[in-house]
């Protein structure tokens, strides 16, 4: 079946403790993508990658890192998680070309609270 | 911010009436998608429309897209129990790789 999983779905953890959420798509996607949706303001992209080892900013990348090493996989880090960072996270896969986008897949999406 | 932004933010309606929600966005873009989430789940994608066409049908969804006005409109004709949900809009801004998603707008249908 194709789909996107993340890892764990629920986490609670204190400021500063470093954690990752894990992201994995099994349809041999290039493009994949964090976002974060807060109440009231919809979601928001963290960062995405174009394919293995190409990165980039989305709109709110502070306090989080990605790196994507396997086409499949996309993690998301918080090297020091901190209160305003508690949010339900959504990773996405897409087969966009460049300059050509399609639809994306989400995964189930991981509610993160930082104390 | 980039953010589009969606109305109405929230909309009840009876099954058997139509759902009409409307997305504004802020820059040239590629394509403008709509994606629907039911209660904190992850978003699922309904239907895309490119920049250069203007309406787009499947099933019971009707998107148009007007790119002089920087809006595109949604609507569900003679709606269900079921589309109950969350209704969102994204764009991908010319020259970017990026997304950016509206507000959403809750849609409610009462049987």
């Amino acid at each position: 079946e194709a789909q996107v999983t993340q890892n764990p779905r629920y986490l609670i953890t204190v400021t500063g403790k470093k954690l990752t959420v894990t992201c994995s798509q099994n349809m041999n996607h290039e493009y994949m993508s964090w976002y974060r949706q807060d109440p009231g303001l919809g979601l928001r992209q963290i960062y995405y990658s174009m394919n293995v080892e190409v990165t980039d900013k989305g709109d709110v990348p502070e306090g989080y890192k990605v790196s994507r090493k396997e086409k499949r996989n996309f993690p998301l880090i918080l090297e020091s998680p901190s209160p305003n960072q508690t949010s339900l996270y959504f990773c996405a896969s897409s087969s966009g070309r460049e300059g050509v986008s399609n639809e994306q897949f989400f995964g189930p999406g991981t509610r993160l609270t930082v104390l | 911010s980039q953010q589009g932004e969606e109305d109405p933010q929230a909309l009840s309606i009876q099954e058997g009436e139509n759902a009409t929600m409307n997305c504004s966005y802020k820059t040239s873009i590629n394509n403008l998608q709509w994606y629907r989430q039911n209660s904190g789940r992850g978003l699922v994608h309904l239907i895309l429309i490119r920049s250069n066409e203007r309406e787009k049908h499947s099933g019971r969804l009707r998107v148009t897209l007007d790119t002089s006005k920087k809006s595109s409109s949604l609507l569900i004709t003679a709606s269900r129990a079921a589309d109950t949900a969350s209704y969102f809009c994204a764009t991908d801004p010319r020259g970017t790789y990026k997304y950016i998603f509206g507000t959403g707008t809750r849609l409610k249908v009462l049987a």
